[in-house]
């Protein structure tokens, strides 16, 4: 069974901290990489996606991946109350189509 | 910014009774799929549908669910006879290149079985 892992949270941080999500997945032959931010009773919006090791910056954003240890982390600098959402790693790859998903970090940005 | 248009956004229905929800995929995608979400849970995939056929499916959609594209616009996600455990909310996405460069998800079908 493939898995996506994240700690379900709360994380909370003050306005303006750095907030650090993390994820670990199981599928060794797993290729794309996103996060999903996802405000309560609404979709998943697809904010960062990855591919190869590294670190991927958009913004207040940086994506980090590190395909060995099978770990994929989402920074958010300079975080604000309207960051505060659930967060969804999730993981495609290998010979399938679909996204799998965790079942997400409850971020909360306090002023 | 092109958007998965669904409808319709709650529907409650009799247990046993038939559901179709209904979603407009961005115009020129061409991989579309259905995912679900029970209320506090993961968002778990269904289906996946690539060139008029069903390209993957998960253990969830038994043969109680059917999806269709009756036409270059819509498609469809069918439930023949709903149960209480069908309740979730249903998203629809599309993607113009597949699952690796991630999908655009439409907003969402509450569906609540009673």
């Amino acid at each position: 069974q493939k898995e996506v892992e994240q700690n379900s949270g709360p994380l909370s941080v003050p306005e303006g901290a750095i907030a650090s999500l993390n994820c670990t997945y199981s599928d060794r032959g797993s290729q794309s990489f996103f996060w999903y931010r996802q405000y309560s009773g609404k979709s998943p919006e697809l904010i960062m996606s990855i591919y190869s090791n590294g670190d991927k910056e958009d913004g207040r954003f940086t994506a980090q991946l590190n395909k060995a240890s099978q770990y994929v982390s989402l920074l958010i600098r300079d975080s604000q109350p309207s960051d505060s959402a659930t967060y969804l790693c999730a993981v495609s790859g290998g010979n399938t189509d679909k996204l799998i998903f965790g079942t997400g970090t409850r971020l909360q940005v306090f002023p | 910014e092109p958007e998965v248009t669904q409808t319709p956004s709650h529907q409650v229905t009799q247990m046993g009774q038939e559901v179709i929800l209904r979603c407009v995929p961005i115009s020129n995608h061409l991989y579309f799929y259905w995912y679900r979400q029970i209320l506090g849970q993961k968002v778990e995939f269904l289906v996946s549908f690539y060139n008029n056929e069903i390209s993957e499916k998960s253990e969830i959609f038994d043969d109680q669910f059917s999806v269709e594209r009756p036409d270059g616009s819509n498609f469809t996600l069918k439930i023949r006879s709903t149960k209480l455990e069908d309740s979730a909310m249903y998203f629809c996405a599309s993607s113009g290149q597949g699952a690796y460069y991630g999908y655009t998800f439409g907003s969402g079908t509450r569906l609540t079985v009673v």
